[in-house]
């Protein structure tokens, strides 16, 4: 079965600063997508970004970015310019082919003023 | 402009009286979702609904079903809730059963069971 980890339960910077969250994951077929969810406190989950594992190209999505390693299972997420609003709990999630999201335990993310 | 909706947003219910949580929504979606949340933890997939089609985890506890009405409509009814399934419930939807479908997930439901 497939797994994902985020060893950081909480991590904490200052605004403008950048910042990286760390995903792993574990499986052993070669196609699949992985992604980072964000879900603010009190408020529903969005899609930060999303990564196909057959594109070596990593994704980017304006102060968002990912840097995918597949050989070493490896996907985490680098936060520009942090903001205030960025604060957030963050979970990094796997998913191979079909919709069924296996997610991490999340990263709790804070940004200070 | 609300896409997922879910009612209520906090619900308290007690230990074995059956409580049912409404999720709607306005994309027009295939697919939709419940996921359980746990304080601390990861969200667990529950089951899905593609159209009409039902499909359970198999390790989603026969107390969790599930009503898809119509396409807007998902309920999730706990039949006799229990301490342990005091958590966050979120409904999802997307477009089709694919993993370039982004998921859209509604704000959730936050039982507590006393």
């Amino acid at each position: 079965a497939q797994t994902v980890t985020q060893s950081q339960p909480e991590m904490s910077v200052q605004e403008a600063e950048t910042v990286t969250l760390s995903c792993t994951y574990d499986t052993s077929e070669s196609n699949y997508y992985l992604f980072w969810y964000k879900q603010p406190p009190s408020r529903q989950m969005i899609l930060v970004i999303r990564q196909e594992a057959y594109k070596q190209q990593n994704a980017t999505e304006n102060r968002f970015s990912v840097n995918f390693q597949k050989a070493a299972k490896s996907f985490s997420l680098k936060i520009s310019d942090s903001q205030l609003g960025d604060t957030a709990m963050y979970f990094c999630a796997f998913s191979q082919g079909a919709q069924k999201l296996v997610f991490g335990q999340g990263t709790r993310l804070t940004i200070n003023p | 402009d609300a896409m997922v909706i879910q009612n209520p947003r906090y619900q308290v219910t007690q230990f074995g009286k059956p409580v049912t949580l409404s999720c709607s929504q306005t994309l027009n979606h295939n697919v939709m979702y419940w996921y359980q949340q746990k304080s601390s933890q990861a969200p667990k997939l529950l089951f899905h609904y593609y159209d009409k089609d039902f499909n359970n985890e198999a390790d989603t506890p026969d107390n969790f079903q599930s009503r898809r009405p119509n396409t807007s409509f998902c309920f999730l009814d706990i039949r006799s809730p229990g301490l342990g399934d005091a958590a966050m419930y979120l409904c999802a939807t997307s477009a089709d059963w694919k993993s370039t479908d982004t998921q859209y997930f509604g704000p959730g439901t936050r039982l507590t069971v006393l």
